[in-house]
């Protein structure tokens, strides 16, 4: 069935470090990526996204790569911040664009000063 | 700005209490989505609007009514509510456009049923 998981639930690192965040995805069909940032206490705040007709797309100090041979999803943050702090779900949306997000689990990063 | 705004930002109500949950943007989009977000959870989508018609009811039992009175708004109506319905109620809205699908968050209503 559909799922979208992520591999760790907690991630820590030192600030300064690059950050690595991972995501499965189980659903062949999907076509269309994202990452949020969501913060204690606030909505998810969207970060990036990417559909299934590329392998990498950047931000300002984030870079999210798509392996769809192996259904990988991954997020780089670079020069993690304390302000980075967050848990940060992948989600997933199919060709139809009916809409619906599927969301992983989400892992929590924690930044050490 | 993609700023999706929700009101109250907290909700405390009985389970026999009738209340309505807001959510406005003004963006131009014309999709518009209901989530509930558990503790330590995902969102999981409730319902879906787009073009202001109901599109997606993800099976949510009927003390939930959403209504969408314009391309603007989104309401979600409560009544009957059970404790297990606490949770983080989240809007987003979005474009329609296949290019351009990123849902935009509000900051939710926090719902304590009692």
């Amino acid at each position: 069935g559909e799922s979208v998981g992520l591999h760790l639930p907690t991630l820590s690192v030192q600030e300064g470090d690059n950050s690595i965040i991972n995501c499965a995805y189980s659903n062949s069909a999907s076509d269309y990526f994202i990452w949020y940032k969501q913060e204690s206490g606030k909505g998810p705040q969207f970060i990036i996204d990417i559909r299934s007709n590329m392998d990498k797309r950047q931000g300002q100090r984030v870079t999210v790569l798509l392996n769809k041979t192996v259904k990988h999803l991954s997020l780089q943050i670079a020069a993690t911040q304390p302000g980075d702090s967050a848990v940060y779900f992948c989600a997933e949306q199919g060709s139809s664009n009916t809409g619906k997000l599927i969301f992983g689990q989400g892992t929590t990063l924690q930044v050490k000063p | 700005d993609t700023e999706v705004t929700q009101t109250p930002k907290h909700l405390v109500m009985g389970m026999t209490n009738k209340k309505s949950l807001k959510c406005e943007q003004h963006m131009g989009h014309r999709a518009m989505y209901w989530y509930k977000q558990k503790a330590k959870k995902p969102p999981e989508l409730m319902f879906v609007y787009s073009y202001e018609k109901l599109s997606i009811n993800e099976s949510v039992p009927s003390r939930f009514s959403p209504e969408c009175p314009n391309s603007s708004l989104l309401n979600l109506h409560l009544h009957a509510l059970q404790p297990e319905d606490s949770a983080l109620y989240l809007c987003a809205s979005s474009q329609v456009d296949r290019e351009k699908r990123e849902q935009y968050f509000g900051p939710g209503t926090r719902l304590t049923v009692t």
